[in-house]
């Protein structure tokens, strides 16, 4: 079975430029998950798509960073414009099930590592 | 709302000596509560869940966890380190209601293995 898979794997801006990741969960999982992983410490939830709608997205800092599922399927994220604290890994989940339901089939891609310089 | 407690940013151990990696959990509600690995540039690997069967749960590489619900812990366990065991532990803990079920994660245990 296919992974969760993410691009690009790293990527390096100056601050104030903006950057877009991408993702391609699971064949089949209806929720999809970005998370933020500053290094030393947990991924923390940005957003969560059950199809292509929005879930949550009450940790998602919306003056710089939007997040979009077009088809249900693959998603992006991106920020505009990028501060130095953005620096971090962005991770990719997607799982079965759906709000109300524990997930499972829970998986995360490898992530994308972002510098912002 | 839930969350979790790791309660060691690092334990170190020697190899072949027990590995115990301290947790503790907050739920409103019935809880699932997960343990992730992470190694060195690498994706999080599930390493066992449970998720209200079983109180002692069993996961791979040897390691396993115990829910106490009277302790609100999930302390995961392993009998003997191997220098492989290396790595960012992270206790997660998810909650079954309405809206959304985000997984929640502590902020990581790093396990370093002495030989």
């Amino acid at each position: 079975e296919a992974g969760v898979a993410q691009s690009p794997r790293y990527k390096i801006i100056e601050k104030r430029q903006s950057v877009a990741f991408w993702c391609n969960p699971i064949s089949g999982h209806a929720t999809l998950y970005w998370y933020q992983q500053i290094l030393g410490q947990g991924p923390k939830l940005l957003i969560q798509f059950q199809n292509n709608g929005v879930v949550d997205d009450s940790q998602l800092p919306k003056d710089r960073f939007s997040a979009e599922r077009l088809k249900g399927v693959d998603s992006t994220l991106k920020i505009q414009p990028a501060k130095l604290e953005d620096s971090a890994v962005y991770l990719c989940a997607s799982s079965l099930g759906g709000p109300g339901q524990i997930p499972y089939g829970y998986t995360f891609g490898s992530g994308t590592r972002l510098t912002v310089v | 709302a839930q969350s979790v407690t790791q309660l060691d940013s690092h334990v170190s151990v020697s190899e072949g000596t027990p590995v115990l990696l301290r947790c503790n959990y907050s739920s409103s509600y019935s809880p699932s509560l997960f343990w992730y690995v992470q190694h060195p540039n690498k994706g999080l690997q599930l390493l066992l869940k449970y998720t209200s069967a079983a109180t002692l749960v069993k996961g791979i590489n040897g390691f396993e966890a115990e829910f106490k619900k009277s302790e609100t812990s999930f302390h995961l366990t392993k009998p003997s380190a191997h220098m492989s065991d290396a790595a960012e532990y992270f206790c997660v803990v998810s909650e079954k209601r309405s809206g959304n079920t985000p997984l929640v994660f502590g902020k990581g245990t790093r396990l370093s293995v002495i030989a």
